[in-house]
């Protein structure tokens, strides 16, 4: 079954200092793998899409990482602003799916001043 | 351009009472998606247009649930009788050709109170 999972849950950091996200998946065959950021009250938006081969990408103060050998990524964000607070939500499609997304359940981050 | 647009923002109902939740795509887009979001299960897909046809209506939780797309531009879920249960943030989304992997839009949502 596929299957993605994050982590922490929720997580509270102070304006200024650095964090990291993670996502493991269990998706086969691997397509690709998006960032969303869900502000409160609105939809998820796109940060960032992931593709096998690459490991690195970076959207402003946000940079995520890709490792399809243990499958598993990491969303990064430096010098964190208030308007980071989000839910930030991993979803990872599979190759032989088409329009079907598998999502992660978001970890909630709250920065707080 | 607008973005998708979901009406209404917040809808709260009585058990048993019939529910209406819009969505008006981007223009150009011909692939419609109506998401469910709980705390519990997270995005769940509950039913896929393309090109104002139903593809996968397998999330559709049951027959109180439906969905039509009477043209490219408009799009509506009804929920009948509505269940304290089905309290959600409803989403809407379009994107061009099914591109489930990239090309996805979501509207605000529509959030639901069934009590």
């Amino acid at each position: 079954k596929n299957q993605v999972e994050q982590s922490p849950q929720s997580l509270i950091i102070l304006e200024g200092k650095n964090c990291t996200l993670q996502c493991n998946y269990t998706v086969s065959p691997f397509s690709n793998l998006r960032w969303y950021k869900q502000d409160t009250g609105r939809g998820p938006v796109s940060l960032t899409i992931m593709t096998f081969s690459e490991n690195t990408k970076s959207n402003g103060r946000y940079t995520a990482t890709l490792d399809a050998d243990t499958k598993q990524s990491s969303l990064h964000i430096t010098a964190s602003q208030l308007s980071d607070s989000a839910s930030y939500i991993c979803v990872v499609s599979a190759t032989n799916s088409g329009y079907a997304l598998n999502f992660g359940k978001g970890t909630s981050l709250l920065v707080t001043p | 351009d607008a973005g998708v647009i979901q009406s209404p923002r917040h809808e709260v109902t009585e058990m048993g009472q019939e529910v209406t939740l819009r969505c008006k795509p981007i223009s150009g887009h011909n692939s419609l998606f109506w998401y469910r979001q709980t705390m519990m299960r997270g995005l769940e897909l509950l039913i896929y247009f393309n090109n104002n046809v139903p593809i996968d209506d397998s999330g559709m939780p049951e027959d109180r649930f439906s969905a039509k797309m009477p043209n490219a531009s408009f799009s509506t879920l009804k929920i009948q009788p509505s269940e304290p249960r089905d309290s959600a943030v409803y989403f809407c989304a379009s994107s061009l050709n099914g591109q489930g992997a990239g090309g996805y839009t979501f509207g605000s949502g529509t959030r639901l109170t069934v009590v």
